[in-house]
């Protein structure tokens, strides 16, 4: 069974700290991504990465930065957290497979982390 | 960018009832995920399909690649498939992952 662990469930911060949410999938998965789930808003993509020291932004990257120095870890770092930033926080990685011009990919998720800016 | 429309938002059925949840797409896609999570946050992955039907147990999944719609339906749904399910499309554009393109989710609840 594919595995994506989140280092935390719940976290509480403090406005202006420095956040690091880390990510880690056992199955070599090329692609990893970052969402935040909001109320009302859906998932929404932050950042993601398909290969290692590869990152590209996702729809909402702004306050978020991202590294990805070993394939099967992906952190999401808040450089200042803001209150606007408290969300649940979901990875997910994913394996392309290709075949001629079809292309399929399922997204595993991992547990969500709950992060609360005070 | 693609526009995922889901549908009903809200659904409150009876134990046994027939489900049907619908979901509608604005752009040509590679493949369409629906999704379960639960209470608590945990997403777990249903179905990936690029077309036709998919089965699984109780659930089922089908895709009009033409009408750019996807149906999710829970035959003999029990209070257990409670729950928020949500349509992901994905288009592939050849430059690497994009990532998906959530729909907002339809929130079941089944009572007894």
């Amino acid at each position: 069974d594919v595995k994506v662990t989140q280092s935390s469930r719940y976290l509480v911060k403090r406005t202006g700290e420095k956040v690091f949410l880390e990510c880690v999938q056992d199955m070599d998965h090329e692609n990893m991504f970052w969402y935040r789930q909001d109320p009302g808003l859906g998932l929404r993509l932050i950042y993601f990465s398909y290969d290692v020291k590869m990152k590209e932004k996702g729809d909402i990257p702004e306050g978020y930065s991202v590294s990805r120095e070993k394939k099967e870890r992906f952190s999401l770092i808040l450089e200042s957290a803001s209150t606007n930033q408290t969300s649940m926080y979901l990875c997910a990685s994913s394996l392309e497979i290709t075949s001629g011009s079809h292309y399929t990919d399922t997204q595993y998720f991992g547990p969500g982390t709950r992060l609360t800016v005070l | 960018k693609n526009e995922v429309e889901q549908s009903p938002q809200n659904l409150t059925a009876q134990e046994g009832e027939f489900i049907t949840i619908n979901c509608s797409y604005s752009v040509g896609i590679s493949a369409l995920h629906w999704l379960q999570q639960h209470p608590g946050g945990g997403i777990v992955s249903l179905f990936m399909l690029s077309s036709g039907k998919k089965k699984h147990g109780r659930l089922i999944a089908t895709i009009n690649i033409q009408e750019k719609h996807s149906s999710l339906h829970i035959t003999a749904s029990h209070p257990r498939d409670s729950a928020v399910y949500i349509c992901a499309v994905y288009m592939y554009s050849g430059g690497g992952a994009d990532g998906l393109t959530f729909g907002k989710g339809t929130h079941l609840i089944i009572q007894p």
